[in-house]
């Protein structure tokens, strides 16, 4: 049972336009929630996170917005560059991060310079 | 200030062997998680240790997986009796407590021949 969905396993974007990365997740008990960018042959790097009390983050170029009735969020680059070509982690847990994270399947971002 | 040391970063043993993989955690974070990632698949959670004490093994396989977390020296989960299905990526993470704030090794690529 898929608890957190990244429906699209790909997504391609030219350089300097938006990328949007989208996470549904099915246990309404998920209260914290992380976007995690993974390379080739390297562990998942922490980007950006946001608890359920809010409805966005912003930090820099990344920007989280969390939908909590739609238990929806999404991950917004912007501008795009190539180094942002990446596979990306949506994570989810429960008790304000106290559990164990429960990730999805991840999405590869292609950006095309 | 050295990340999450993981080795061996390949490991190959034919069926029926065991597996050890190593793990490092930053200087000063005692809990350690581990994850494991299948192909294609996101990253699934193990089991979450501080020092001398497993916190949490709800995913660990019932069989032949094992961790440790000693006073001294490196995390270790073991594999005993590999089978095929045990090949995969296994990333190990630390953090300074229990939130999800962590930084993840660059992972031990298991492949059983």
């Amino acid at each position: 049972d898929q608890q957190v969905k990244q429906n699209s396993p790909s997504l391609s974007v030219q350089e300097g336009r938006i990328s949007i990365l989208n996470c549904d997740y099915t246990n309404s008990m998920f209260d914290y929630f992380l976007w995690y960018k993974k390379y080739p042959a390297e562990g998942p790097t922490f980007l950006i996170s946001i608890s359920s009390i809010k409805d966005k983050n912003e930090d820099g170029r990344f920007t989280v917005f969390l939908n909590k009735s739609a238990k929806h969020l999404s991950l917004h680059i912007v501008p795009s560059q190539p180094g942002d070509s990446a596979v990306y982690f949506c994570a989810a847990s429960r008790n304000s991060g106290n559990t164990p994270l429960v990730f999805g399947k991840g999405t590869r971002l292609s950006v095309i310079a | 200030n050295a990340g999450v040391m993981q080795n061996p970063r390949h490991l190959v043993r034919r069926r029926g062997q065991e597996a050890r993989l190593r793990c490092s955690p930053m200087k000063g974070h005692s809990h350690v998680y581990w994850y494991r990632q299948l192909p294609e698949e996101g990253l699934k959670f193990m089991v979450y240790l501080q020092k001398e004490n497993i916190i949490d093994e709800s995913g660990m396989p019932k069989e032949r997986f094992s961790a440790e977390f000693p006073k001294e020296g490196p995390s270790i989960l073991r594999i005993q009796q590999v089978v095929r299905g045990d090949s995969a990526a296994y990333f190990c993470a630390s953090s300074p407590d229990r939130r999800n704030g962590y930084t993840f090794g660059s992972g031990t690529r298991l492949t059983v021949v």
